[in-house]
């Protein structure tokens, strides 16, 4: 176990749908990241939180959007969902923004869009 | 961008015997590279990693190697036995980790009895 909490474990939905996921980060931990997975793509970063601000952008479309809150846990919505979308989301935590991070990923949402 | 390439992505290696798994990177500024270990269902987990100043780094069973010039890093992992089957990761960062990491495609590593 990383400490790192994602809800749900599994969705289903359909397309055109709008879904949030949900990420507490480990005790500590200022940093999150969002992560998606999928077996086309491999793994692909999409945005970086830390103590609540955007801190970079990866391969994340305009139709995903997340925040973090004061209490540090994260929330990822994606919105108009495609069946591409289907695919199981991680969340990760790291400390600070620090020299040599290791990132401690969460167990993951999967996500299934029909 | 950085970009990251693995190869193979699948190994199947007899059990005792040794796998090496190569990665190459773009970014000549990236400084951090992780290895994670993914087993089926499950989240990845770090296993090594090693910082652009080390050349080397191993851990018991399991090393590391840097090679900045040539832009790769390759993971060794001796005398394998069956609970080393999973997906292998690499990854590259520039800011140590602190940003978002790069993967690639990941390894499938069989362990054959």
């Amino acid at each position: 176990d990383s400490g790192v909490t994602q809800t749900p474990k599994h969705l289903i939905t359909a397309t055109g749908q709008r879904v949030t996921l949900r990420c507490s980060p480990r005790s500590g931990d200022l940093s999150v990241y969002w992560y998606q997975q999928s077996l086309d793509q491999g793994l692909q970063f999409l945005i970086q939180y830390y103590n609540g601000e955007e801190r970079a952008k990866g391969n994340i479309l305009e139709r995903f959007s997340a925040q973090q809150f004061p209490d540090l846990h994260s929330e990822l919505n994606l919105s108009s969902l495609e069946l591409g979308d289907s695919a199981l989301y991680f969340c990760a935590s790291s400390v600070r923004l620090a020299a040599y991070n290791e990132q401690f990923f969460g167990p993951g949402t999967r996500l299934t869009v029909l | 961008g950085e970009n990251v390439e693995q190869h193979p992505s699948t190994l199947s290696v007899q059990e005792g015997d040794s796998a090496v798994i190569k990665c190459t990177y773009s970014d000549s500024a990236s400084n951090y590279f992780p290895w994670y270990k993914q087993e089926l269902g499950k989240r990845p987990q770090l296993i090594i990693d090693i910082r652009s100043n080390v050349g080397e780094k191993k851990d018991q069973r399991i090393a590391v190697t840097l090679n900045k010039t040539a832009k790769h890093f390759s993971l060794h992992i001796t005398e394998t036995q069956p609970e080393d089957s999973a997906v292998y990761f690499c990854a590259a960062s520039s800011g140590g980790g602190a940003d978002g990491l790069t993967f690639g495609k990941g390894t499938h590593l069989i362990i054959q009895p």
